[in-house]
């Protein structure tokens, strides 16, 4: 298995524009998550997808923050307008059902954005 | 509240051993991990506890005590290598992964 695919790596924009991280959970995983990092918070949840259906996305900063998930094989999230406090790492991770998770989450390698 | 609590930043020496305590307050416990995150990559697993008790795996071993809130992890016979963060994360009663802010380690000749 690949593991977890997010593209891209790097990504710098200006302030204003719109960006898109994409991701590739493991097949057979039916939980995904996405996760922004910085050094001041750590690793934040934004908002988690089951089977493909958002179920919290109580930690999505804002309007300016949208996820999608169209099917068990890729997801999306999306910033319009960017800002420069919006720069971070964003991770997707992807994991089986909690009951049979011992090994929590897998990550992907990142997407390092930064807004300028 | 969710609060997960460890120290910003370690030192030791190779071949030491060193605990990196962590201590939760959450809504409701369904497991604690700890994941290790070299600079620039992504975290990776290293251990799971639900039940009270030390569970070892070569050099590392981590502990829990669900009554008191608090874990550790134990790193043995320090290597170069194990300079990274280390990152303490609870699952709640919804199933979510809660991190800690991490404890980065380096590890000194």
């Amino acid at each position: 298995d690949a593991g977890v695919i997010q593209s891209p790596r790097h990504e710098v924009t200006e302030m204003g524009q719109e960006v898109t991280l994409r991701c590739k959970p493991i097949s057979g995983h039916d939980y995904l998550f996405w996760y922004r990092q910085t050094m001041m918070r750590g690793l934040e949840l934004l908002i988690y997808f089951n089977n493909n259906v958002p179920i919290d996305d109580s930690g999505m900063p804002e309007d300016r923050f949208s996820a999608k998930m169209p099917n068990a094989s890729f997801s999306t999230l999306k910033i319009q307008p960017s800002e420069p406090r919006d720069s971070a790492v964003y991770f997707c991770a992807s994991s089986p059902p909690p009951g049979r998770s011992f090994y929590g989450y897998t990550f992907g390698s990142g997407t390092r954005l930064t807004v300028v | 509240g969710q609060n997960i609590d460890q120290p910003t930043e370690m030192t030791a020496t190779e071949g030491a051993i060193v605990q990196i305590n962590c201590t939760y307050q959450t809504s409701g416990f369904n497991g604690l991990f700890w994941y290790q995150q070299h600079a620039g990559e992504a975290p990776t697993f290293l251990s799971y506890n639900v039940l009270d008790g030390l569970e070892e795996k070569g050099r590392f071993s981590s502990f829990l005590s669900r009554s008191k809130g608090y874990s550790y992890l134990l790193l043995k016979e320090l290597q170069m290598k194990d300079s990274a963060s280390y990152l303490c994360a609870v699952r709640d009663n919804t199933d979510k992964l809660i991190f800690g802010t991490g404890t980065r380690l380096q590890v000194f000749p």
